[in-house]
């Protein structure tokens, strides 16, 4: 069965620092990785998305890191702001079929001013 | 305007209701979902239409009735729901669905259903 999860539930960081989360996948043979920002009242939004033949990509003030060897992703956010606030979802795609995402529960990152 | 929208936000309903979410996307896309959130728990994976046919259904209950008439338009009929049925309903859209081809989902901000 899938287990993407989460090391950590929960995220505390002062405003200007950077934070990362990270995502721990079991399926060697995932192939595409996402990360989605969920505000509260919202619906999941997505941040950046990585290839299983890279290993970072960079966005916006985003990094997504994978460790294939050891089967993690992580997410890091510069200059971590308070808008910045909110859960955090990684998800993982088999490779079968793309609609099979596999989500993990969320990181809920809090910002403090 | 948003590129996935859904309504109602929220919905009351007892058990013997029927009611109908509905989805609307304007990416030009061809598949679209349903899942489900429940609090802590991960996003559950409920129905998958590309171009209109349905592809997936994840051993959702017969009380959940999808619906898609075309590739921009996404309903879930409920009827004789269950107080455990009480979650976040999202839609999602992507371009398509195909094996490997590694597409993101965008999601529309759902609808909050609550069985009384």
């Amino acid at each position: 069965g899938e287990s993407v999860g989460l090391h950590l539930p929960t995220l505390s960081v002062q405003e200007g620092d950077n934070s990362i989360i990270n995502c721990a996948y079991s399926n060697s043979a995932s192939d595409y990785f996402i990360w989605y920002k969920q505000e509260s009242g919202k619906g999941p939004q997505f941040i950046i998305d990585i290839r299983s033949n890279m290993d970072k990509r960079q966005g916006q003030r985003v990094t997504v890191l994978l460790n294939k060897t050891v089967k993690h992703l992580s997410l890091q956010i510069a200059a971590t702001q308070p808008g910045d606030s909110a859960v955090y979802f990684c998800a993982e795609n088999y490779g079968g079929s793309q609609g099979n995402l596999i989500f993990g529960k969320g990181t809920k990152l809090s910002v403090k001013p | 305007e948003t590129g996935v929208t859904q309504t109602p936000r929220h919905l009351v309903m007892g058990m013997t209701n029927k009611k109908s979410l509905k989805c609307e996307q304007h990416l030009g896309h061809n598949a679209m979902y349903w899942y489900k959130q429940s609090a802590k728990k991960p996003l559950e994976l409920m129905f998958v239409y590309n171009f209109k046919e349905q592809t997936e259904n994840n051993s959702v209950p017969s009380r959940f009735s999808p619906e898609c008439p075309n590739s921009s338009h996404l309903f879930l009929h409920l009827h004789t729901l269950q107080p455990e049925d009480s979650a976040l309903y999202l839609c999602a859209s992507s371009q398509d669905y195909q094996t490997n081809s590694n597409q993101p989902q965008h999601f529309g901000d759902g609808t909050r259903l609550s069985i009384l």
